[in-house]
């Protein structure tokens, strides 16, 4: 298996615009997680889906992101209108269960200037 | 509140010592706890998991102990070697927190000197 894919590895925006990140999981995995990581607040979760349906987005810093998994295979994590403080490492994650091993992706470098 | 503190930033060590890192929780109640590896632009690697019943765990040059009553398990690397140098994450689940995901520590930077 190839692992957790994400794309892209880097993504450099200006303020106020659109970015939209992509997530493949590690098939037969039935639990996805974003996660955020910086420096100062270390890796956090964002959100997680188990089988597509979104359960705990209580991470997700504000209504400006958004995120999706419209399928098994494939999930996006939007950011609009993206700001600054949004730069950040952003990684996708998959498990079999949700507090068991995580298999993380390479993970996107975001810099919105 | 809920806090998972591992014990520095960074710590250096020479290499062929042992490296002792530290991750201490505050109000979780863990079924079992992990460490992954952290290196710079990677994601997180899955090391070891240790359950709440385990007292200590092995793999090779890892050895991982956790203990329930200080709320603290202990992550060492013996005859350690400039390629063991990375970030060390610690990762409870939420048993207990009614969430049912990982929380990780903010991670200790490991620098393994020739």
């Amino acid at each position: 298996d190839a692992g957790v894919i994400q794309s892209p590895r880097h993504e450099v925006t200006e303020m106020g615009q659109e970015v939209t990140l992509r997530c493949k999981p590690i098939s037969g995995h039935d639990y996805l997680f974003w996660y955020r990581q910086t420096m100062m607040r270390g890796l956090e979760l964002l959100i997680y889906f188990n089988n597509n349906v979104p359960i705990d987005d209580s991470g997700m810093p504000e209504d400006r992101f958004s995120a999706k998994m419209p399928n098994a295979s494939f999930s996006t994590l939007k950011i609009q209108p993206s700001e600054p403080r949004d730069s950040a490492v952003y990684f996708c994650a998959s498990s079999l269960s949700p507090g068991e091993t995580q298999y993380f992706g390479p993970g996107t470098r975001l810099l919105v200037l | 509140s809920q806090k998972i503190e591992q014990n520095s930033e960074a710590l250096n060590i020479q290499e062929g010592k042992t490296a002792t890192l530290t991750c201490n929780y505050t109000n979780y109640s863990p079924a079992y706890l992990q460490w992954y590896r952290q290196d710079p632009g990677r994601g997180p690697v899955f090391l070891l998991l240790i359950r709440e019943n385990e007292k200590e765990k092995r793999k090779e040059r890892l050895k991982v102990t956790f203990d329930t009553t200080l709320k603290q398990s202990l992550f060492h690397i013996t005859a350690s070697q400039p390629a063991d140098s990375a970030t060390y994450l610690c990762a409870l689940d939420g048993a207990g927190t009614g969430a049912n995901n990982l929380f990780f520590g903010t991670g200790t930077r490991l620098t393994v000197i020739p």
